[in-house]
């Protein structure tokens, strides 16, 4: 079956640190992946788009990586803030008309 | 408008009514989505419009679920005789059509409780 996996752990980490996150998926091939950023009763924020030809996209501290090979995605944060602190969510299309299917998220705690 | 607008951002219904949530995408979006999130869970795709069409409806729970999309903007979403099972966020997420870098807009949702 189609599965896209996040950690449901909550992720705790100090502020300065770099967070980690990982997204994994079976049974799709996707063009592209999403992640997004989820506060408490808000809708998910867009953060970036890697497209199965990029190794690695960055924007600002953000980081993204995609191994299609291994059918996974990390998402990294750079010196982490207590601002940075949400549930990230990622996100892909597995029919190539922009209809995603999301991960069930993992939630981020950078504590100063 | 400057953002996906969602209407009402809470309701609360008896089980048995009908419900209407709107949404406003941004200007100029041809895509629209709705999704529901129920709590401590991921988002579940319901229906797909690409201007008023909806090419996909594969997640619409029940046939007590239906959409519209009307002048290729606002989106109603009615539930017939709710559930208590229907109680959740209901998201909507508005998009640009191009080969670039994209990704969807969300409404802050409407929080939909059924007693």
């Amino acid at each position: 079956s189609q599965k896209i996996e996040q950690n449901s752990e909550a992720l705790n980490i100090q502020e300065g640190k770099t967070a980690t996150l990982t997204c994994n998926y079976t049974n799709y091939s996707p063009a592209y992946l999403q992640w997004y950023r989820q506060d408490p009763g808000r809708g998910p924020v867009f953060l970036l788009l890697i497209r199965e030809n990029e190794k690695e996209k960055r924007k600002e501290r953000l980081k993204v990586t995609f191994d299609t090979t291994l059918k996974q995605s990390l998402f990294h944060i750079t010196a982490s803030q207590p601002a940075d602190s949400a549930t990230y969510l990622c996100a892909l299309d597995p029919g190539g008309y922009n209809k995603l299917i999301f991960g069930a998220g993992t939630r981020l705690a950078v504590h100063p | 408008g400057a953002g996906v607008s969602q209407s009402p951002s809470n309701k609360v219904t008896e089980k048995g009514k009908d419900v209407e949530l709107r949404c406003d995408p941004i200007s100029g979006h041809t895509a629209l989505y709705w999704y529901r999130q129920s709590l401590g869970q991921g988002l579940e795709f319901l229906i797909y419009f690409q201007g008023n069409s909806a090419p996909d409806k594969s997640g619409l729970p029940s046939d007590r679920f239906s959409a519209e999309r009307t002048g290729g903007s606002v989106s109603t979403l009615t539930i017939q005789r709710t559930q208590q099972e229907d109680s959740a966020v209901y998201l909507c997420a508005s998009s640009v059509w191009t080969g670039g870098d994209y990704g969807y807009t969300f409404g802050s949702g409407t929080r939909l409780t059924v007693v």
